[in-house]
């Protein structure tokens, strides 16, 4: 089973609109962390937020915000007031096992957000 | 500035040959990681490493060597290239948990003919 599915690969957004890019999650781990980055053309990682299994609020960032439903087991991104340069492949990833299991991330398959003037 | 840093940016090799991928950070990182892009999926890992000395394979290991001899020094080493490797590699370093540890390098593009 995969362990992060992003079902969208491909999303259009009006200009200073909300989208919401979907994400769900498998795993057993009772300590986790997912992770959204974006990749914009020129190809590089950009962080955006971060939510540990454990916080009881959802994380925000700016215009991004991260929509948690643990029992759900999603973690959908919220980009609020789109622009013009939110145009780029978004990654949903998780970290499971902490430190001891090597702290690595799985990702997503992606999804290319294209924001429309 | 701290970062990781990647060499080569862009590389084609033939297929047959080796060559090594470099990754360095500067940023006393306990944790490393190579991650293969290919077009239009997600990243997926090679190889980690949670400490100088100790290495061990993530989900598509096979055909690329790696080493940690020092912290700051993670290179990935292809044996022998082949076109199913053509690919876009990213290297990482994280400190631990939590949302604001992890540093990508800027990725080597490599062609493989």
């Amino acid at each position: 089973a995969q362990k992060i599915t992003q079902t969208q690969p491909g999303m259009f957004v009006q200009e200073k609109e909300a989208v919401t890019l979907d994400c769900t999650y498998d795993t057993s781990d009772q300590s986790y962390g997912l992770f959204w980055y974006k990749q914009p053309s020129s190809g590089e990682m950009i962080f955006l937020i971060y939510q540990g299994s454990y916080d009881e609020q959802n994380a925000t960032e700016g215009r991004y915000s991260l929509n948690f439903q643990k029992a759900r087991k999603s973690a959908n991104l919220v980009i609020s007031a789109s622009q013009l340069g939110d145009s780029a492949m978004y990654f949903c990833a998780m970290r499971e096992g902490g430190r001891n299991a090597g702290n690595m991330l799985t990702f997503g398959g992606g999804t290319r957000l294209m924001v429309k003037p | 500035n701290a970062g990781v840093t990647q060499t080569p940016k862009f590389q084609v090799l033939k297929t047959g040959q080796s060559m090594t991928l470099q990754c360095a950070q500067d940023m006393n990182h306990e944790y490393m990681s190579w991650y293969r892009q290919d077009p239009g999926m997600g990243l997926r890992l090679i190889h980690y490493s949670v400490g100088a000395g100790i290495t061990d394979q993530g989900e598509v290991p096979n055909g690329y060597n790696v080493s940690r001899s020092t912290t700051e020094d993670f290179p990935l080493r292809l044996l022998s290239a082949a076109p199913s490797q053509t690919s876009v590699y990213f290297c990482a370093s994280s400190y631990g948990e939590g949302g604001y540890g992890y540093t990508f390098g800027s990725g080597t593009r490599l062609t493989v003919v």
